[in-house]
């Protein structure tokens, strides 16, 4: 079955600078991708995903790559700012509709 | 419309009881699943079900049970409460496949203790 590696577990980075965190599969059937965010005490939410025909996608100040060759995407966020500060999951999903996640990572905006 | 709807929000067992959480969803999505959240170890996928009457075994499903007698419900039975079973529990709800790109949409969660 699938599984999903994600790195790092946290990261710190002043506001305004970028954040990069990084996920590998395992399925090389795996063909969708999507990334949710968890605010403290919340539920996950979607905040953008990428199929596997589509090498990057962009949403304003986020943006997914993807490298399906060597089975590895990632969530880049440009010009943090505080409310970035959350938990954000990678998944990967394969024809048995299982969207498996990977461990998180905690990311703090420092002032 | 009220989304995806999690009972209790938090509870309390004591080791070997039983208990049922519920989730319901009013969006009439065919695909709902159960995840757990431990700290260091994300979501994790329990069961899930792609429509009435179907369901299937996700990463950790030892220890619970699940049926899907309606599209809107789908709820999770621990049959024998172990301590390990302490965490959050996430239902989720997508109006189709999520191999074909459908957005989950996440209950609120239910905290339960098991003592």
């Amino acid at each position: 079955g699938e599984n999903v590696e994600q790195h790092p577990s946290t990261l710190s980075v002043q506001e305004g600078d970028s954040a990069v965190i990084k996920c590998t599969y395992s399925d090389s059937a795996s063909n969708y991708f999507p990334w949710y965010k968890q605010e403290l005490g919340k539920r996950p939410q979607l905040i953008i995903d990428i199929r596997s025909n589509v090498g990057e996608k962009k949403d304003q100040r986020i943006a997914v790559t993807l490298n399906k060759t060597a089975k590895h995407f990632s969530l880049h966020i440009t010009e943090t700012q505080p409310e970035d500060s959350a938990v954000y999951f990678c998944g990967g999903s394969n024809r048995d509709d299982k969207i498996i996640f990977g461990k998180g990572t905690r990311l703090h905006i420092l002032p | 419309n009220a989304g995806v709807t999690q009972t209790p929000k938090f509870q309390v067992l004591k080791t070997g009881q039983s208990m049922t959480l519920q989730c319901a969803q009013d969006m009439n999505h065919e695909y709902m699943s159960w995840y757990r959240q431990d700290p260091g170890m994300g979501l994790r996928l329990i069961h899930y079900s792609v429509g009435a009457g179907i369901t299937d075994q996700g990463e950790v499903p030892n220890g619970y049970n699940v049926s899907r007698s309606t599209t809107e419900d789908f709820p999770l039975r621990l049959l024998s409460a172990a301590p390990s079973q302490t965490s959050v529990y996430f239902c989720a709800s997508s109006y189709g496949r999520t191999a074909a790109g459908e957005k989950l949409f996440f209950g609120s969660g239910t905290q339960l203790s098991v003592l």
